[in-house]
């Protein structure tokens, strides 16, 4: 039973620069979420997509946006890279209907120059 | 605001003794809570949850507490092994049809000395 994966694990990109994080939900999951863990932060969520659309967005600008396919994996972008966004990211899968367990795959580490 | 708090940074202890990390929470609208568990360079792995509508819940060698009318919840860890040595979050979700995000405390660092 695979899990949620992420790719890349690592990235690093300069400032002004758009980057694009790629998830895969755990087998049997439709619903993705994204969220960025800053150093010694717990996750802030950033957005949750279901039936390809966004269900749910958290505090972050618009230059965060994203997408799910019809198989279920979504993307995160990030425009305009500035140094702030430097985090892990992270990408949760659960079950849609109800279910309010979400399990987190192992991240992409961003860094921004 | 930070709805979901964990006071204690870190926790050192003994093998083969009680681990008990604390958290506290402010928003009362939140019914169902998680613990995870983190390595360096890994997700977070979740534990174990419990809904408002309990206050134990036990899974092997942890078990949930929760305390609604003094909004906290505690994890215990009996006996604790070195391998449980990781940060442990704190997270808590909303009820209501459109809350589904959760919410997470900062964290506290566990360390289990052999």
């Amino acid at each position: 039973d695979a899990g949620v994966t992420q790719s890349p694990t690592h990235l690093i990109k300069t400032r002004g620069q758009q980057v694009t994080l790629r998830c895969s939900p755990k087998s049997g999951h439709d619903t993705v979420s994204w969220y960025q863990q800053a150093l010694g932060q717990g996750p802030q969520f950033i957005f949750q997509y279901y039936e390809e659309e966004e269900r749910q967005r958290g505090n972050f600008p618009d230059r965060f946006s994203g997408h799910q396919f019809p198989n279920y994996s979504s993307e995160l972008n990030v425009n305009a890279l500035l140094l702030g966004d430097s985090a892990l990211y992270l990408c949760a899968s659960s079950w849609g209907s109800g279910q309010k367990t979400q399990y987190f795959g192992p991240g992409t580490r961003l860094l921004v120059l | 605001d930070q709805q979901v708090k964990q006071n204690s940074p870190s926790l050192s202890v003994q093998e083969g003794r009680i681990s008990i990390l604390n958290c506290d929470y402010t928003n009362s609208m939140f019914d169902y809570f998680l613990w995870y568990k983190k390595y360096p360079a890994e997700g977070p792995t979740f534990l174990i949850s419990i809904s408002s509508i309990k206050d134990k819940n036990e899974d092997g060698r942890f078990t949930v507490f929760l305390n609604k009318s003094a909004k906290h919840l505690s994890l215990h860890i009996v006996p604790s092994q070195p391998g449980d040595s990781a940060v442990y979050f704190c997270a808590a979700s909303g009820s209501g049809g459109s809350n589904y995000k959760l919410t997470f405390g900062k964290g506290t660092l566990l360390t289990v000395n052999p």
